[in-house]
């Protein structure tokens, strides 16, 4: 299978600790999504990335975020000095623009992130 | 700006009835309209997009929506619910030119036997 992946499926810290994931898109996609989905919620836009660029930032993105696609390929998404109100589904997409698909996003299955 | 409006955050429908999840939307620019589905524990997968192409568009596992402008609408049906069906729906807009999606709040379908 080809599509989104995304490491750790599961991810539970303590109140402070700083925390990182991974996503890693299907291949040829050059645009890299991440978006946050917290319980009873639709998915809110966080960041994303044309190749190795970050283009674009949510007001979400708060100073404790990171994100990075070093290669123009996987992305990590770090949150330091974790707060409970951080506890949610981190969602990464990807897609192909300038290719067939309307810059189609495809998801990947997400990390959820408890924090105690 | 753009938003999505989802009536309903839990509907309920008996196996072979009818399936209708109710979205409307708010864009200052012609949207484009998705449609994503959820199971537990799972990402979100594509249901159907609309695109400014045909208004009618159909998608996978016998789902379909209407692009209705003058209502602002683009509701999902399904003729004939099954259990696998069971699962959290999400209606999603992202703007012509925009890069990144806006979502409802969500429907959870329960089929009942």
């Amino acid at each position: 299978d080809t599509g989104v992946s995304q490491d750790p499926r599961h991810k539970i810290t303590k109140r402070g600790q700083n925390v990182t994931f991974r996503c890693d898109p299907i291949s040829e996609h050059n645009r890299l999504y991440w978006y946050r989905q917290t319980l009873g919620q639709g998915p809110e836009f966080l960041t994303y990335f044309q190749n190795e660029a970050q283009l674009e930032k949510s007001r979400l993105l708060s100073d404790r975020f990171s994100a990075e696609r070093p290669k123009g390929s996987f992305s990590t998404l770090e949150i330091q000095r974790t707060e409970q109100g951080d506890s949610a589904m981190y969602l990464c997409a990807s897609s192909l623009v300038g290719g067939v698909g309307d810059n189609e996003q495809f998801f990947g299955p997400g990390t959820r992130l408890t924090v105690l | 700006a753009q938003s999505v409006t989802q009536l309903g955050s839990h509907v309920s429908v008996s196996e072979g009835a009818l399936v209708l999840l109710r979205c409307n939307y708010s864009s200052s620019v012609p949207p484009y309209l998705f449609w994503y589905v959820q199971y537990p524990n799972q990402g979100l997968q594509l249901l159907l997009k609309y695109t400014s192409a045909a208004t009618l568009v159909k998608g996978i596992n016998g789902f379909e929506a209407e692009f209705k402008k003058s209502e602002t609408s683009f509701h999902l049906t399904k003729p004939s619910a099954h259990m696998s069906d069971a699962a959290e729906y999400f209606c999603a807009v992202r703007a012509s030119g925009a890069n990144n999606l806006f979502f409802g709040t969500g429907t959870r379908l329960t089929v009942i036997p």
